[in-house]
C-alpha cells in the first residue's frame, strides 16, 4: 500500500525556537496532504489541507503564521511550528491523498511528537 | 458542529473473544464512515468503510454497518486476536475526516 513518512519522530526544542516537520509520500504522488494535531486522549484535530502549489487552508482557530505549511512537491509537505511555546506540545499527524477528490483515500504517517521545554 | 463519538477504552479481552466498539455520528449530510486502526509505532491504516445507509464494510474479520436510523457505525468482530491489539478510531466525512478519540484494545492469549 501507500506510504507515508515523517520526520522527525520525535522532537524536543526550547521555547522560542522554531520546528519543521516533514510529511512524504514514498510511492506516490499527493495532490493533497492534511495535517493533524492530537493531544493524549483526544481524537485527531484537522489543522490544515494543502493542495501542491497552493497555499494552505487553515481550519478556524488555527493561527497560519504559528503554523507554516508548505507543499512544494508533490511528495513532500512541511509544516513549521514558529516560536514555539509549551502549549504547542503534541503529536503531530500527516496524511496523504493522491486526489483532490474526498472519494481518495487518506494515507497517514506515524506522527511527531512535539516537545516544547 | 460535526462530531464522532466513540466508546472509551481500553477495551481489555481474552483472544477469541467477541469485539463490539461503539461509535455514533452526527447525522449532517451524507458522510462517509470509516474505522481507521493503529498499530504501535505506525500511521493510521484504513481498516474498513462505508459510503450509504445500510451499507457494511468488512475487511480482516472485522465489521460496521451504516446505520442512519441510530447515527451508529460500530466495529464488531467476532473472534479477537492478539494481533489485533491496536487503537481504533471512527471517522466520518468525505473531504475532510472527523474523527473520534480512539479505542484502545488490548488482547491477551
Amino acid at each position: 500500500g501507500a506510504v507515508v513518512s515523517q520526520h522527525p519522530s520525535w522532537v524536543i526544542c526550547k521555547s522560542g525556537t522554531s520546528v519543521k516537520i516533514e510529511c512524504r509520500s514514498l510511492d506516490f504522488q499527493a495532490t493533497t496532504m492534511f495535517w493533524y494535531r492530537q493531544f493524549p486522549k483526544q481524537s485527531l484535530m484537522l489543522m490544515a489541507t494543502s493542495n501542491e502549489g497552493s497555499k494552505a487552508t487553515y481550519e478556524q482557530g488555527v493561527e497560519k503564521d504559528k503554523f507554516l505549511i508548505n507543499h512544494a512537491s508533490l511528495t513532500l509537505s512541511t509544516l513549521t511550528v514558529t516560536s514555539a511555546h509549551p502549549e504547542d506540545s503534541s503529536f503531530y499527524i500527516c496524511s496523504a491523498r493522491l486526489g483532490a477528490s474526498g472519494t481518495y483515500e487518506q494515507y497517514f504517517g506515524p506522527g511527531t511528537r512535539l516537545t516544547v521545554t | 458542529g460535526d462530531s464522532v463519538t466513540q466508546m472509551e477504552g481500553p477495551v481489555t479481552l481474552s483472544e477469541e473473544a467477541c469485539l463490539t466498539i461503539n461509535c455514533t455520528y452526527t447525522a449532517t449530510g451524507y458522510p462517509s464512515l470509516f474505522w481507521y486502526v493503529q498499530y504501535p509505532g505506525e500511521g493510521l491504516q484504513l481498516l474498513l468503510k462505508a459510503t450509504k445507509a445500510d451499507d457494511k464494510g468488512s475487511n480482516k474479520g472485522f465489521e460496521a454497518t451504516y446505520r442512519k436510523e441510530t447515527t451508529s457505525f460500530h466495529l464488531e468482530k467476532g473472534s479477537v486476536q492478539v494481533s489485533d491489539s491496536a487503537v481504533y478510531f471512527c471517522a466520518r466525512g468525505t473531504d475532510k475526516l472527523i474523527f473520534g478519540t480512539g479505542t484502545r484494545l488490548q488482547v491477551f492469549p
